[in-house]
C-alpha cells in the first residue's frame, strides 16, 4: 500500500512571498495529482503529473520518479490561496483510485 | 456542463436510520469514486465502479453499498447510519487514468 506524506501540514505567509508543497510516497506510481479544496467547499484538480514539469498561472508542479518525490510551488502568493493542498497518488495501472496525503493547510496574510 | 454534481449538500441522520447520497456526472466518464474524508485524514476509497454494472470495494467499505445501473449515476446507500459514518462524502469521476472531477461534498452527521 502506498504511503503519500505531505509537508507541511500547515503553513502560514505573508502576501507575495513564495510557496512550496512537499510531497513523498513509497511505492511507485503511475501518476500524481495535486488537489485544492477550499473550507467548507469541493474539491479542485490542478495537475496530474507522471514526469518533469507542469505550470498553470502562478502554480508550478514537478515531479522526481526516482525520488518519488513531488513539489507544488505558488509564487506571488495572494490571500485567494488559501486553502487545503492535497497530494494524492495512483499505485500501478488499476482504476481502484488514489491514495491520498492529509492536505497541507495554506494561510497567506495579506 | 455541470461535471460532478452530489445531493444532499448537508444530512443529519439518527442511529440506526438508512440514507442513499446520489451522484451524477455528466461526462460520459467510465471511472466513478467515493471517498470519505475524516478531520486530520486522508480521503479514503469507499467503492469504485469502472462501468455500468461493475463495482468493487475500497478501502473502507463496511457498512455502504453502491450501484452502478448508468454511466451516469452512481449512488451511495448507509444502510443502518452508525457515528462513525459521521463525515465528508466525496464522489468523483474520471476517464483513469486522468484528472479526476469532484463533487462538493456531502457532510453527513450521524447522532
Amino acid at each position: 500500500k502506498n504511503e503519500v506524506e505531505q509537508s507541511p501540514q500547515n503553513l502560514t505567509a505573508q502576501e507575495g512571498e513564495f510557496i512550496t508543497i512537499n510531497c513523498s510516497y513509497s511505492v511507485g506510481i503511475s501518476a500524481l495529482h495535486w488537489l485544492q479544496q477550499h473550507p467548507g467547499g469541493g474539491i479542485v484538480s490542478l495537475f496530474m503529473l507522471s514526469s518533469g514539469k507542469k505550470k498553470h498561472g502562478r502554480l508550478i508542479a514537478t515531479i522526481n520518479i526516482q525520488e518519488k518525490h513531488s513539489s507544488l510551488h505558488i509564487t506571488a502568493s495572494h490571500p485567494r490561496d488559501s486553502a487545503v493542498y492535497i497530494c494524492a497518488v495512483h499505485s500501478g495501472g488499476g482504476a481502484d483510485g488514489l491514495t491520498f496525503g492529509k492536505g497541507t493547510h495554506l494561510i497567506i496574510q495579506p | 456542463n455541470a461535471g460532478v454534481t452530489q445531493t444532499p449538500k448537508f444530512r443529519i441522520l439518527k442511529i440506526g436510520q438508512s440514507m442513499t447520497l446520489q451522484c451524477t456526472q455528466d461526462m460520459n466518464h467510465n471511472y466513478m469514486y467515493w471517498y470519505r474524508q475524516d478531520p486530520g485524514m486522508g480521503l479514503k476509497l469507499i467503492y469504485y465502479s469502472v462501468g455500468a454494472g461493475i463495482t468493487d470495494k475500497g478501502e473502507v467499505p463496511n457498512g455502504y453499498n453502491v450501484s452502478r445501473s448508468t454511466t451516469e449515476d452512481f449512488p451511495l446507500r448507509l444502510e443502518l447510519a452508525a457515528p462513525s459514518q459521521t463525515s465528508v462524502y466525496f464522489c468523483a469521476s474520471s476517464y483513469f487514468p486522468t484528472e479526476a472531477f469532484f463533487g462538493q461534498g456531502t457532510r453527513l452527521t450521524v447522532v
